[in-house]
């Protein structure tokens, strides 16, 4: 497509729910990544993938979140059992490479009741 | 650790003043840098960015930014800002380190123009 988009736009669930975001990134682009924008935290990395391997999960901040990448393309990210802390903007950012631009998405904003 | 600093939270202005955005990095390794603006309910647009080459880098909007080694810095400027241009401002920086060169966002500054 002509740029990263992202589903849902928002998300309201219940606290101890599941959630899965999905993230399509820009055509051709082989990098991807997933950020979380709040208030307290700002801009936060969360994890990144080259094709379909994550290299880089540092920033997931508990094992309650998990994230695939399937046929170097559509991205998922899943939270278990959400909490109120979870609830924050969700952003995925794709590029060509490592170290160029990130393209970025119009972000999913959760929100855990 | 690696990090990011815009000093300023908040920088009110008037319209068609000059305008400058502080940003500084944290690192001795190589760096890749960028600015990002965030118009309210919308996502990141690129600026501008410098990868390598001239240290002066233009960008959209009529926003240009420094790249100063020596004072790991990359300071955002525009000599007449728009009403228009009232939104968020993010510096953020790519540290060649580890694998999986993440952006490093600063906190971000808030930009208000005043008619």
């Amino acid at each position: 497509g002509a740029g990263v988009s992202q589903s849902p736009s928002n998300k309201v669930t219940e606290k101890g729910k599941d959630v899965e975001l999905r993230c399509d990134p820009i055509s051709g682009h082989t990098a991807l990544y997933w950020y979380r924008q709040s208030l307290g935290q700002g801009l936060e990395f969360l994890i990144y993938f080259q094709g379909n391997s994550a290299p880089d999960k540092s920033g997931l901040p508990s094992d309650r979140f998990s994230a695939e990448r399937t046929g170097g393309s559509v991205s998922t990210l899943t939270i278990q059992r959400t909490q109120q802390e979870d609830s924050a903007v969700y952003l995925c950012a794709s590029s060509l490479g490592r170290n160029n631009e990130q393209f970025f998405g119009p972000g999913t904003r959760l929100t855990v009741l | 650790a690696q990090s990011v600093t815009q000093l300023d939270s908040q920088v009110p202005v008037f319209e068609e003043a000059p305008v400058e955005l502080r940003c500084n990095y944290s690192s001795s390794v190589s760096v890749y840098l960028f600015w990002y603006v965030q118009y309210p309910n919308q996502g990141l647009q690129l600026l501008l960015k410098y990868l390598s080459g001239s240290t002066l880098v233009k960008g959209i909007n009529g926003f240009e930014a420094e790249f100063n080694k020596s004072q790991t810095s990359f300071h955002l400027r525009k000599p007449s800002v728009h009403i228009s241009d009232t939104a968020e401002y993010f510096c953020a920086v790519i540290f060649e380190t580890g694998s999986a060169r993440q952006l490093t966002f600063g906190s971000g500054t808030q930009l208000t123009v005043l008619p």
